[in-house]
Order: C-alpha cells, then sequence, then structure tokens
C-alpha cells in the first residue's frame, strides 16, 4: 500500500513569491492534515479536513495561506506570498475513520525562502 | 491550552534500555501517541496507548501511562543504533487534534 505522497520535497523561493504543496494521502483516508514543523519543533496543524470540507483551519494564516481539497482526495497548500519566516517543513498526514485516529504521515516539502 | 513537555536530547549505548518522558496538560486525552522521526523523514506511528490503561507492550516496546501524574513513558528495550532518532509524543484532545511536545532527540552510540 503507497503512503501518503508529497510534493516537492524541496523548495527553494526568494520572498513575496507564491508557492504550492501537493499531498496524496492514502486511499480511503477520509481525513487530511496540513502540519508545519519548524526547526526543532513538534508539527502544528495547520487545517484538518474531512472529506472535502475544511473542520479545523483555526491556526491556518488566512491572510496568506489557503488550502483547498476539491473532490475529497488530493490536497493543495498554498502560500502568497511567502515570508522568510515561512520557511519550515509542511507536513501532510492522512488517518482513516476511526476512534485511534492513527495519522500516517508523508515525507514532507522542506520550504526555505531567501 | 494543551500543552506537552519532554526532555530534549537522550544519549545511550547500544544494547542498554533507553526511556523517554513525556508530561501533558490536557485531563481529557483520550490516546497518547509515540512517533518516531528519522532526518528527512516524516513521522512514523511507533506506538499508541489509550487513556484507560496504563502500560502496554509492543515487542521492544513498553510505554507506560500515569494519568493522576500525566506523564507518558516509552522504554526501548535493547537499543539500536537504528533506534537514534527524534521521539515525539503526542496527545488527543478535542475533534481529533494532535498536540506534538517538541521532540526528544536519541543518540545511540555503539
Amino acid at each position: 500500500e503507497a503512503g501518503v505522497v508529497q510534493s516537492p520535497r524541496y523548495k527553494i523561493i526568494e520572498k513575496k513569491q507564491p508557492v504550492a504543496f501537493w499531498c496524496n494521502p492514502i486511499s480511503g483516508h477520509n481525513t487530511l492534515y496540513w502540519y508545519l514543523q519548524n526547526l526543532g519543533q513538534g508539527p502544528e496543524l495547520l487545517i484538518r479536513y474531512e472529506n472535502e470540507e475544511a473542520v479545523d483551519d483555526s491556526q491556518l494564516p488566512k491572510d496568506r495561506f489557503s488550502a483547498e481539497r476539491l473532490k475529497g482526495v488530493d490536497s493543495t497548500l498554498k502560500i502568497q506570498p511567502a515570508e522568510l519566516g515561512d520557511s519550515a517543513v509542511y507536513l501532510c498526514a492522512s488517518s482513516p475513520d476511526d476512534q485511534r485516529n492513527e495519522q500516517f504521515f508523508g515525507p514532507g516539502t522542506r520550504l526555505t525562502v531567501l | 491550552g494543551e500543552d506537552v513537555e519532554q526532555s530534549l536530547f537522550l544519549s545511550v549505548r547500544e544494547g542498554d534500555s533507553s526511556v523517554i518522558n513525556c508530561t501533558y496538560t490536557d485531563s481529557s486525552s483520550t490516546y497518547l501517541y509515540w512517533y518516531k522521526q528519522e532526518p528527512g523523514a516524516g513521522l512514523q506511528l511507533l506506538t499508541y496507548i489509550f487513556s484507560n490503561m496504563d502500560m502496554k507492550q509492543d515487542q521492544r516496546l513498553t510505554v507506560l501511562l500515569n494519568k493522576k501524574d500525566k506523564h507518558l513513558s516509552l522504554r526501548i528495550a535493547d537499543t539500536q543504533t537504528g533506534d537514534s532518532a527524534i521521539y515525539f509524543c503526542a496527545e488527543r484532545g478535542g475533534y481529533s487534534t494532535l498536540t506534538f511536545g517538541k521532540g526528544t532527540m536519541l543518540l545511540v552510540s555503539p
């Protein structure tokens, strides 16, 4: 079974440029998460989807970040414009619909903003 | 708010046992998790424990939960160099949201 797929793995951009990250969750997983992981920190939730509905986006900085999961499968996370402080690893995870909430993580996209 | 605290670093010799500790604040946590992150990789779920349990063993891994003190520990028996990684404790609070600690870097020397 394929795991969570993310692309690109690495991205280097200049500040004020836009950037987008893509995630393909594990087949059959209805719940999808985007996390931000700063160096030396644990992941912090940005947004959680149940199918195509964003059910928790309280930590998403909506002035510059947006996300979508149009058909309830793949998802994209966009930053426009990027700032220096956005340099981090962006992790996508998915989980099946059960009480254990076992989340499976992708390898992440490492973003560097110059 | 919810908070999860971990010690930042642990160094052990190969073959010894490792014990990584974690404290959390949310008394309503239903599940608690241990994740492993190797360099350049995402997080891998190692094990979890339901809040009404006080111990869970899975091969070389033993999880102990003291719900009264809100303390969780992960013991790795016969630690190997391949166990070197960052270990994250996480609690599941309301709305299935996970709150992660900052991670404990485990270094296993030969």
